[in-house]
This record gives C-alpha cells, structure tokens and sequence, in this order.
C-alpha cells in the first residue's frame, strides 16, 4: 500500500500567491517524521522542512509551513508569496523507525510552476 | 565538508555490463541509503544500511548489490546491466538520531542500451 500520496501532478500559482501541495500519509507507527524536498530541474534534491510525528505545533521555515493534521494524517505544504524560483518538483515522504529500516518513502511529486 | 558525493555523474552502459556506482559521505552519518528515481514513480529505495557491515533491501533492491566496509562509503554495484535499470541514482545518508533529514548526493544519470 501506498505510504505517502501526492494527489496533485500539477500545480500552478501566480507569483506573490500562496499555494498548497498536499500530502497524506499512512502508518501504524506512533514515531515518525515527515518531510519535504524540493527537487529544481537541477536535479538536486533540497531539504524544506521537518514536522515531527509528536511535535505540537506546525513547522515553519522561512516562507514554507507545514500544515499538519494528524488525526487526518496529512501534511500539506504551503508556500506563501510564491517566487518564480519556486517552480520545481516537491516530494513529501515519511520516514518511521527503526521496525522500518528507518526508510524515507516518498510521495510521487508535485510539479509547481509559478507563473509571473 | 564535501557532504555527500557521487561518481560519476552521467555513464551509458551496454546490456550485460556490471558497474559500480561510488558514495562517500564525510559526516560521519551511521544511515546510508540508494534510492532511483524514475518518471512519474518518485524515489524508491533500493539498498540501505544501518552501519559499517550491515545492509538491507529496500523496495527495489533486485539486480543491485551493495556493501558497507566502512562508515564512510557505500557503493552500490550492478551485476548485469538492463534497459530497466535506466534511471537516476542518489545516494543519501544520515544520522540516527535527530531530526533524521536524509542529505542527498547529486545524483547519477545511468542509460542502459
């Protein structure tokens, strides 16, 4: 079964808007993290942000927040005042622990293209 | 600190052909891990290890084998090459304790004709 799922291929966003890429997850493991990567076309994979399974508040960095519901098991993305530097591929994955191996398992990816 | 290092970048094998694909990393992380990417698939995880002579399969692990003589280096070798193993290769690693943020290398571009 699917662990980590990204419903939306595709997504488009006017700079200066905020947006939100959704992720939902699935596990029976009280302990785990979730996070986000963003992938330019580049190829490089870059770290966003970390919500822990326990933390109480949703994580913040800079213009990106982690939405985090965990009786519905979701955490979604948000953006706020996009940047044309924004377009990318952005993977959310889930890592457990150690009954896991301590394997990350990611989402399939949400294209973001910010449009001037 | 270098992070997380690939060799090579780009290799074309032909069907058949064995290759090794290098990793190093220099932050002393106990976690190291291969993963593919494929279009449309996301990053599955082929190999990992937990420590210096202790490895395990990942989702994707046939037709790839790895090894982990020491904290620093994980190669992951291919032992007849196919078209299906055309892919990007990243080799990530981390710490086990933590926040457990997996640093990734740069990846490599693999054809198999």
């Amino acid at each position: 079964a699917q662990k980590i799922t990204q419903t939306q291929p595709g997504m488009f966003v006017q700079e200066k808007e905020a947006v939100t890429l959704d992720c939902t997850y699935d596990t029976s493991d009280p302990s785990y993290g979730l996070f986000w990567y963003k992938q330019p076309s580049s190829g490089e994979m870059i770290f966003l942000i970390y919500q822990g399974s326990y933390d109480q508040q949703n994580a913040t960095e800079g213009r990106y927040s982690l939405n985090f519901q965990k009786a519905r098991k979701s955490a979604n993305l948000v953006i706020s005042a996009s940047q044309l530097g924004d377009s990318a591929m952005y993977f959310c994955a889930m890592r457990e622990g150690i009954s896991s191996g301590y394997a990350l398992n990611f989402g399939k990816g949400t294209s973001l293209l910010v449009t001037p | 600190n270098a992070g997380v290092t690939q060799t090579p970048k780009f290799q074309v094998l032909k069907t058949g052909q064995s290759m090794t694909l290098q990793c190093a990393q220099d932050m002393n992380h106990e976690y190291m891990s291969w993963y593919r990417q494929d279009p449309g698939m996301g990053l599955r995880l082929i190999h990992y290890s937990v420590g210096a002579g202790i490895t395990d399969q990942g989702e994707v692990p046939n037709g790839y084998n790895v090894s982990r003589s020491t904290t620093e280096d994980f190669p992951l070798r291919l032992l007849s090459a196919a078209p299906s193993q055309t892919s990007v290769y990243f080799c990530a690693s981390s710490p086990l304790a933590g926040v457990l943020e997996l640093y990734f290398g740069p990846g490599t571009r693999l054809t198999v004709t």
